[in-house]
């Protein structure tokens, strides 16, 4: 199995400042043939199911704010949120696709 | 738009047999994975297994033996079969669809989730 280790488990930051969340794969999760990172990101809130963000490592998903930006290949990604807004408050998991489904542990984001 | 809802018992025994559905409704069940995930209280979330619409299913080997997932196009549900349940099998089960018609492929569309009580 392939195992997806994020750091850190929690994050608290300012309204308008920068948030990063690292993920880390236990192996290279990244296909050189094609150029693409089998690598997701979700966010969740209370209550509700994880709703797709980020895929292919670094593609946001319709309607998702230009503020949030994934990056990273082979076996490191980051999530960036350029400017943390109150809406942003959530966990957020990253996921391989490579091989099934794994999903990082998740990393909770708060307001400081 | 795709919307996903799935609907249980609430409440198990030890060592019975949980049975859950999924229904699919306003989109096409064809050429897409559908999956089973899971998220037990307070802890993250793990991939139980899926089914594509050709019958073809695949498992997580942590739960292999005690699973499986069948699929009635006609109906427009997939189901989940998890046997000898323990207190360790409760969590809120996830039903989700994937993005395209790859395996290899994120989850787009999830229901909300129903919770799942292991208990006597």
């Amino acid at each position: 199995d392939i195992v997806m280790t994020q750091s850190p488990d929690s994050l608290a930051v300012s309204l308008g400042e920068r948030a990063a969340i690292n993920c880390k794969s236990s192996q290279n999760i990244s296909y050189s043939s094609n150029n693409r990172s089998y690598l997701a990101w979700y966010q969740q809130k209370p209550e509700q199911p994880p709703k797709l963000f980020i895929s292919w490592a670094s593609t946001r998903e319709s309607g998702v704010p230009d503020r949030f930006s994934g990056s990273g290949s082979e076996t490191d990604f980051t999530l960036t949120i350029t400017s943390l807004q109150p809406e942003d408050v959530a966990l957020y998991y990253c996921q391989q696709y490579f091989s099934g489904w794994t999903f990082g542990q998740g990393t909770k984001v708060e307001v400081k | 738009q795709v919307q996903l809802q799935e609907s249980g018992p609430g409440l198990v025994k030890p060592s019975e047999t949980l049975s859950l559905t999924c229904t699919v409704s306003g989109g096409s069940i064809s050429s897409y994975y559908w999956s089973w995930i899971r998220q037990p209280p307070g802890k993250g979330l793990e991939w139980i297994g899926y089914i594509h619409y050709s019958g073809t299913a695949n498992y997580n080997p942590a739960l292999r033996s005690r699973v499986s997932i069948s699929l009635d196009t006609s109906q427009r549900q997939f189901s989940l079969r998890l046997t000898s349940v323990s207190a360790a099998d409760t969590a809120v089960y996830y039903c989700a669809r994937s993005k395209s018609s790859s395996s290899r492929s994120p989850f787009d569309f999830w229901g909300q989730g129903t919770p799942i009580t292991v208990s006597s």
